[in-house]
């Protein structure tokens, strides 16, 4: 069965300070690969996402992930964190485009001043 | 870009009752999901709201519990039957088949229910 991994709960990263949230799947085939991010009192905005081709995809507000096949791996990146980002980021994985999701619990995200 | 609405946004029951939650979208879309998100967790799929048919549930989830109707392209709800305090949870729908992303899901803003 599909699984998503986030090992971290709770990260907290200095503002202009660069960021990486882990993310960790378990599928045997390739799959569809997304990242949400849900500010508070708030719906799901969609991040990014990875289906295929280049393994370094650019999202929105400055955000970009890779894809590491052999790691099982596809963790968001961002050089330079802003007090707005401070969220809580989900990883997410489909075995089809435009089929359901399975989540990742979440990473909280602080950002000190 | 198309826009995805949900009502109510937040209510607070009373265990025992029903609350229905309505997701409207404004333009057709093919698939339409409802997830669960319980109190400091991620979110869990209830099930696929297929049009003009049965929802199909994930484990866990009954058609007793969350009765689910989608009449057309652009609309469906999700009713929460017999509350208990444990159904207290952010419920969001989503859609797959904007324009804006054809394979991408896209979530609605949530309605957050309370049960007391």
């Amino acid at each position: 069965a599909q699984s998503v991994t986030q090992p971290d709960i709770h990260i907290t990263v200095s503002e202009g300070a660069s960021l990486e949230l882990r993310c960790n799947y378990s599928y045997g085939a390739t799959p569809y690969l997304f990242w949400y991010v849900q500010s508070p009192g708030q719906g799901l905005q969609l991040l990014l996402k990875y289906f295929s081709g280049d393994t370094l995809v650019q999202g929105i507000k400055g955000f970009e992930a890779e894809f590491k096949r052999s790691q099982s791996s596809f963790n968001l990146r961002k050089p330079s964190v802003h007090w707005s980002d401070a969220a809580e980021y989900f990883c997410a994985v489909s075995n089809q485009a435009g089929t359901a999701l399975i989540f990742g619990k979440g990473t909280t995200l602080s950002v000190s001043s | 870009s198309a826009v995805i609405s949900q009502k109510p946004s937040r209510d607070i029951c009373q265990r025992g009752t029903s609350l229905t939650i309505q997701c409207q979208v404004d333009s057709q879309v093919t698939m339409m999901f409802w997830y669960r998100q319980q109190p400091g967790q991620s979110l869990t799929l209830i099930a696929t709201a297929n049009q003009g048919s049965e929802a199909t549930y994930e484990s866990g989830f009954v058609i007793d519990k969350f009765p689910i109707s989608r009449p057309n392209l652009t609309f469906s709800t999700l009713t929460v039957s017999n509350m208990s305090p444990e159904d207290s949870s952010i419920y969001l729908c989503s859609v797959v088949g904007l324009a804006s992303g054809a394979d991408t899901q896209y979530f609605g803003p949530g309605t957050r229910l309370t049960v007391l």
